[in-house]
């Protein structure tokens, strides 16, 4: 069955870096586009970046534009989200999620918890 | 751009129908046809229960149903059932994917 999860969340200070990781399994992986979005505690969903199933394009929400960089390995089945001069507003739950269809993010994984704070 | 709008919070009985409004502007759901919906439970992943406005994945009950007029769109649940009390959202493909803020449906 399609499943992937997240790692690498913890807590960091700001101005520093995180990456994110996310393996899947049960799809080939490298046929998919793949989504990061975020949900920052007792909020709704915010989509940060998505990159297509290639890599060749790459996505950002405003907000993360020049900080946060989407990648992938498709010979490792892992998506990855490094994010640079973290903010405390980037203090959220961590979702990858896999594209459906055109432009639909139809399984996601359990999210891993951000916490940028000094 | 800005979040959808849609309402906080909405409840219903068992057995009764709900509507979740997820309302946009005409540049995000007015011109797509790329409107999805997703259902929260507590600490819990999101799924997909809606896409392109108004089809089901395999799975998911008929119970469900999008659709959407203008600048926006909706979620219904016909004949709520306990399982149903979760959080729902909307988002919205126009060159860049949009959420709604979220619903809390309680089923009372």
């Amino acid at each position: 069955q399609v499943q992937l999860v997240e790692s690498g969340g913890g807590v960091v200070q700001p101005g520093r870096s995180l990456r994110l990781s996310c393996v899947v399994s049960g799809f080939t992986f490298g046929s998919y586009g793949m989504y990061w979005v975020r949900q920052s505690p007792g909020k709704g969903l915010e989509w940060v970046a998505f990159i297509s199933y290639d890599g060749s394009n790459k996505y950002y929400v405003d907000s993360v534009k020049g900080r946060f960089t989407i990648s992938r390995d498709n010979s490792k089945n892992t998506l990855y989200l490094q994010m640079d001069s973290l903010r405390a507003e980037d203090r959220a739950v961590y979702y990858c999620a896999r594209q459906g269809g055109w432009y639909v993010l139809d399984y996601w994984g359990r999210g891993t918890l951000v916490t940028v704070s000094s | 751009q800005s979040a959808l709008t849609q309402p906080r919070s909405l409840s219903g009985s068992p057995g009764q129908s709900v509507t979740i409004s997820c309302s946009g502007n005409n540049s995000d759901v007015g011109v797509s046809n790329y409107v999805s919906w997703y259902q929260q439970h507590p600490d819990k992943a999101p799924k997909l229960i809606i896409y392109d406005v108004d089809k089901r994945p395999s799975g998911v009950p008929d119970r469900f149903s999008g659709s959407k007029s203008g600048n926006t769109a909706s979620l219904t649940i016909t004949g709520l059932q306990s399982e149903d009390e979760a959080d729902y959202y909307c988002c919205s493909y126009a060159g860049t994917w949009v959420f709604g803020g979220g619903t809390t449906l309680t089923v009372l």
